[in-house]
């Protein structure tokens, strides 16, 4: 089972870039990485998903390196409004067995 | 487009009683998950439906937990009896694609269950 672990928390400032590492030593060959965001009192709100390489919407770039034991969640330039908890989510929901295991959660602060 | 309904939000109970949980998923979607949030705590999968067949419950108490999708559209999740470490957020979501892991999970708002 891919078990996740990410940094409890980090601090930003507005404007500044974030960085968060996931690290997924045992993802299987079928596992895709997700994160997700979540605000207090809301479920989960998907940010971005990707198998290896690079992949970039309009919110943020997900980094997977080749052997794809660690994922980086980049977020450019945040605002006040990112403050959130950040979860990477590893598996392959098709495959019973293969669970769809959330991190502990990164715990970012944005500060003006 | 209408998002994951649940209800009730909010549910107070003692321990030793019953309670259920309802969940609508987006119209169309196959894959439907309950998840358990404790506080603090990152969201824990309980159960996975892809239409109404259990795809994963591994995780599920099943000595006291139940859930069902009988149409393949909306979802129950029962707990009886419910103890002290029950309280947490109960989330429901559900995905489109029913063939592969590499799609987006809609989650509703949850239920908030304090168990006293």
């Amino acid at each position: 089972l891919a078990k996740t672990t990410q940094p409890i928390s980090m601090d930003s400032y507005e404007g500044q870039e974030v960085n968060i590492t996931c690290s997924h030593n045992n993802i299987a060959t079928n596992d895709y990485i997700t994160w997700y965001q979540q605000f207090p009192s809301q479920g989960p709100r998907f940010i971005i998903q990707g198998y290896k390489t690079k992949v970039t919407n309009e919110v943020a770039s997900l980094f997977i390196p080749a052997d794809r034991k660690s994922s980086t969640l980049s977020l450019p330039r945040v605002s006040l409004s990112d403050t959130a908890v950040y979860y990477c989510l590893v598996g392959d929901s098709f495959n019973a067995g293969n669970m769809l295991t959330f991190g502990g959660g990164t715990r970012l602060m944005v500060k003006p | 487009e209408a998002g994951v309904a649940q209800s009730p939000r909010y549910k107070i109970i003692e321990k030793r009683q019953s309670v259920a949980f309802w969940c609508n998923p987006i119209s169309g979607h196959a894959t439907l998950y309950w998840y358990q949030q404790i506080l603090g705590q990152g969201p824990k999968l309980l159960i996975q439906f892809q239409n109404n067949g259990v795809v994963d419950d591994s995780q599920l108490p099943k000595d006291r937990f139940s859930a069902e999708r009988l149409k393949g559209v909306d979802s129950t999740l029962k707990i009886q009896p419910a103890k002290l470490e029950d309280s947490a957020v109960y989330l429901c979501a559900s995905s489109l694609s029913p063939t592969s892991g590499r799609d987006e999970q809609f989650f509703g708002p949850g239920t908030r269950l304090t168990v006293l």
